[in-house]
């Protein structure tokens, strides 16, 4: 069946860095985008990057360009969000979701369960 | 940037009755393709979201026939045809016409009378 494992929330002092990952199983997940979306607590969702299945393309939201970098590992299955320069706005529920490669509208269809990261001295 | 805006954002239901909530966008979300990227999510309370509909009015797999999705343009209704004690959650529209950015409705907030 589908997984998608994200991992690496905690909490960090603003300005400090952070890696998250998703370790994806159950699909071939080099056919597959990859998305992260947050979830700040007792709030809605918030698109925060994409990569597409190769990695060629990259896509960011604007509160985190310049901050936040995609990437994947194909031959890992795994997918990664370095968080640079932590701030208190980026406390959230950080979860990884896939899109099937030939969709154009890069629609999640499934998502992890999602992983805490709490911004605070 | 494409707002998403729905309503209500809170929805009391009793169970066995009809719901409806309404997805509005900022644009149209046609797109020259011809297809219309409105999709709606479900989120138990403390689960991960779950896609419901696609494309306007498609079920995934395994989603109750009691769920529909509907509407063009920039108007979009999702309708749950006798509510049933699991389809308490938040749902959430989301447009995939207009990117980059993918962008969510607030949420409705649906629970039982």
């Amino acid at each position: 069946q589908v997984q998608l494992v994200e991992s690496g929330g905690g909490v960090v002092q603003p300005g400090r860095s952070l890696r998250l990952s998703c370790a994806a199983s159950g699909f071939t997940f080099s056919s597959y985008g990859m998305h992260w979306v947050r979830q700040a607590p007792g709030k809605g969702l918030e698109w925060v990057a994409v990569v597409s299945y190769d990695g060629s393309n990259k896509y960011y939201a604007d509160a985190v360009k310049g901050r936040f970098t995609i990437s994947r590992d194909n031959s890992e299955n795994t997918v990664y969000l370095q968080m640079n320069g932590l701030r208190a706005e980026d406390t959230a529920v950080y979860y990884c979701a896939r899109y099937y490669n030939y969709d154009w509208s890069c629609t999640p269809d499934y998502w992890g369960q999602g992983t805490l990261v709490t911004v605070s001295s | 940037d494409v707002v998403m805006t729905q309503s209500p954002l809170s929805l009391p239901v009793t169970l066995g009755q009809p719901a409806s909530i309404s997805c509005r966008s900022s644009q149209s979300l046609l797109y020259s393709d011809g297809n219309t990227y409105l999709n709606w999510f479900q989120q138990r309370p403390g689960q991960s979201p779950r896609r419901l509909i696609y494309r306007v009015s498609n079920r995934d797999s395994g989603v109750p026939d009691r769920f529909s999705g509907s509407g063009s343009g920039t108007d979009f209704t999702l309708k749950i045809s006798r509510v049933e004690a699991e389809d308490v959650g938040v749902y959430f529209c989301m447009q995939g016409t207009h990117w980059p950015p993918w962008t969510f409705g607030q949420g409705t907030k649906v629970e039982i009378k």
